[in-house]
């Protein structure tokens, strides 16, 4: 069966650069969610978007933004990156209604020189 | 704040044994899910149960929720080398509204378990 496609797996930044990170969700699923997790810490919740719209918003900084696309793939924008912006980002997706588990990609591993 | 706090923290038992690992979480839920994670990869659904369900099973998987406690624990039972991972407890809010979606997920701190062969 399809999973959650992310791309790149890895990426090497220096600080105030920017960053795209691609989100390809399971065929059919019309949630989006994007989440981020530091070394040794739990995920945290940043956004998330149900056909295309914003839905809920988490702990994301004001120098991330997200979007997601007629095809229903969605793209975290990173600016002005800093050395704490370091930490696995995962995409996972879902089916809207309550009750449906998420299902989560491999993940994209920033990290910030 | 966290809503998800995991205990224990880290779990070592032998291949074969039963490992069991206990969530709190602190506001009303909708459903509260388990996820495994291997090192540095993706986090792989488990099981969910519903906030009106007090047990469920899947496989080896056992799953209880006590929603008057705030908690839930996971059992895995006959444990393989293959189960050594870390284990997070997961949990969505009610909807805002009538017939609405699930939104973000809060995860708790996780349980790294591992199985000794």
């Amino acid at each position: 069966a399809a999973g959650v496609i992310q791309s790149p797996r890895h990426l090497i930044k220096e600080k105030r650069e920017t960053a795209t990170l691609k989100c390809y969700p399971i065929p059919r699923h019309d949630t989006v969610y994007w989440y981020q997790q530091g070394p040794g810490q739990d995920p945290q919740f940043l956004i998330s978007f149900y056909e295309k719209m914003q839905s809920d918003k988490g702990s994301i900084p004001d120098r991330f933004s997200a979007q997601q696309f007629s095809d229903y793939h969605s793209e975290l924008n990173m600016s002005s990156l800093e050395l704490g912006d370091s930490a696995l980002y995962f995409c996972a997706s879902s089916f809207r209604q309550a009750g449906q588990p998420q299902h989560f990609g491999d993940g994209t591993r920033l990290s910030i020189l | 704040s966290q809503q998800g706090e995991e205990d224990p923290q880290a779990l070592s038992i032998q291949e074969g044994e039963n490992a069991t690992m206990n969530c709190s979480y602190k506001t009303s839920i909708n459903n509260l899910q388990w996820y495994r994670q291997n090192s540095g990869r993706g986090l792989v659904h488990l099981i969910l149960i519903r906030s009106n369900e007090r047990e469920k099973h899947s496989g080896r998987l056992r799953v209880t929720l006590d929603t008057s406690k705030k908690s839930s624990s996971l059992l895995i039972t006959a444990s393989r080398a293959a189960d050594t991972a870390s284990y997070f407890c997961a949990t969505d809010p009610p909807p805002k509204y009538s017939g609405g979606g699930a939104d973000g997920l809060t995860f708790g701190k996780g349980t790294h378990l591992i199985i000794q062969p």
